[in-house]
């Protein structure tokens, strides 16, 4: 199995909800990732977790909250959300290099949140 | 930062042509990595080429490297409607994957 999901395909919410995203992959991957995507733009880093443990924020405002409950699920909590955060979301995963000279990485389908 | 400059924006051609793609760098790394996109969906690995390799190949792919001018090229041959996506260049360096601006690639029946 060589497939990361991602649930749900497409959010919409509103400045006051609260939601969460979901990825989940079963490669043994340690490493795991969440980038954001704007439209005709790279992907940019949000958050690393190496061995279950957040490794790398990448000065994310506190209205996104990641969670790693296992080696296999990763979760993004969404609160108070503004409507700039509307983009693409991307979960990652990779073996972990202990050489640091890092791998591939494989991506998600992506999530794409509406905030209204 | 590692910010990553790729070229051309937007590449148009024939099937059966080869297409060719440019990325340069700024920072050290200690590997570059090709991904392709369909759409807004998902990216998709390509191939991935370590600081002290200077040229690789997969399938139709051909991956060059060079550390002095800290740029990459990546060379798609006898291409196909198939490989109509966004193709992007990532440099990893500091444990993070930082990637190019991409390049749009459409290939024409």
């Amino acid at each position: 199995d060589t497939e990361v999901t991602q649930t749900p395909k497409h959010l919409v919410m509103g400045m006051t909800n609260k939601k969460s995203l979901k990825c989940e992959q079963h490669m043994g991957h340690r490493a795991m990732y969440w980038y954001k995507q704007k439209a005709k733009k790279p992907p940019e880093l949000m958050f690393v977790y190496s061995y279950e443990k957040l490794s790398i924020n990448e000065s994310v405002p506190s209205r996104f909250s990641p969670e790693c409950p296992n080696s296999s699920l990763l979760n993004l909590h969404l609160h108070a959300l503004q409507p700039e955060d509307s983009a693409l979301y991307l979960c990652a995963s990779s073996q972990i290099d202990m050489g640091l000279s890092g791998n591939e990485q494989f991506f998600g389908p992506g999530t794409r949140l509406t905030v209204l | 930062s590692q910010q990553g400059e790729e070229d051309p924006q937007a590449l148009s051609i024939q099937e059966g042509e080869n297409a060719t793609m440019n990325c340069s760098y700024k920072t050290s790394i200690n590997n570059l990595q090709w991904y392709r996109q369909n759409s807004g969906r998902g990216l998709v690995h390509l191939i991935l080429i370590r600081s002290n390799e200077r040229e690789k190949h997969s399938g139709r792919l051909r991956v060059t490297l060079d550390t002095s001018k800290k740029s990459s090229s990546l060379l798609i041959t006898a291409s196909r409607a198939a490989d109509t996506a966004s193709y992007f260049c990532a440099m990893f360096s500091g444990s993070r994957l930082t990637f190019g601006e991409g390049t749009q690639l459409t290939v024409n029946p």
